[in-house]
């Protein structure tokens, strides 16, 4: 069975730091590309990041591009999401999501975790 | 990018069907057919329901199909049930090479 589970989530002052994990079993993490996905308390799905199966191509949205890092660790089944310079708009439940295969650039995501909340706050 | 436009709310009868429209410009719906549907039930995690315009996952009711026209792509959902309340996103590939997702639409099954 296929398994995501985030962590690393918390409360942060503005311009803080933070590291999500997600940690994956259940399949070949190696062989697939991962997603971050963001959902702001009542408001709808946002896109953040992508990495592919190798690490070779990695992409952002602009909203967090030059403050968020993508990567991924294969041998320890892991991806991750540093976090810095973090700002009140970034308060949001952050999913990890396991793309259908290995390039970083087909967004079809058919297994998500449950998700891990940053709350951006002074 | 900006968000794909979706309809807030849409509502139905048990035993109906409803559309789902998402608009989107030939930067995105329009130019790929890479269109995907997700339903997030409250407090749950998104479900992939249609993905590439018109394709259903294995294990996803019959009862949801997709299709796309122009910058317009559409989930159907036929035969309400009452399990099918949720919000729906739809999600398209765009040419800077990231997705982009609509706003979200909160379906209620009357």
């Amino acid at each position: 069975e296929v398994q995501l589970v985030e962590s690393g989530g918390g409360l942060v002052k503005p311009g803080g730091s933070l590291r999500l994990s997600c940690a994956a079993s259940g399949f070949t993490f190696s062989s697939y590309s991962m997603n971050w996905v963001r959902q702001a308390p009542g408001k709808g799905l946002e896109w953040v990041s992508s990495i592919s199966s190798s690490s070779s191509y990695i992409y952002y949205a602009d909203s967090v591009k030059g403050r968020f890092t993508i990567s991924r660790d294969n041998a320890k089944n892991s991806l991750y999401l540093q976090m810095n310079s973090l700002r009140a708009e970034d308060t949001a439940v952050y999913y990890c999501a396991r793309a259908v295969d290995s390039s970083g650039y087909y967004y079809v995501l058919n297994y998500w975790g449950q998700g891990t909340l940053v709350t951006v706050s002074s | 990018q900006s968000a794909l436009t979706q309809p807030a709310s849409v509502s139905g009868s048990p035993g109906q069907s409803i559309t789902i429209s998402c608009t989107g410009t030939s930067s995105d719906v329009g130019g790929y057919n890479y269109v995907s549907w997700y339903q997030q039930h409250p407090g749950k995690a998104p479900k992939l329901m249609i993905y590439d315009v018109s394709n259903r996952p294995s294990g996803v009711s019959n009862r949801f199909s997709g299709s796309k026209s122009g910058n317009t792509a559409s989930l159907t959902i036929s035969g309400l049930q009452a399990e099918d309340e949720a919000d729906y996103y739809c999600s398209s590939y765009t040419s800077s090479s990231t997705p982009v997702f609509g706003g979200g639409t909160k379906l209620t099954v009357l």
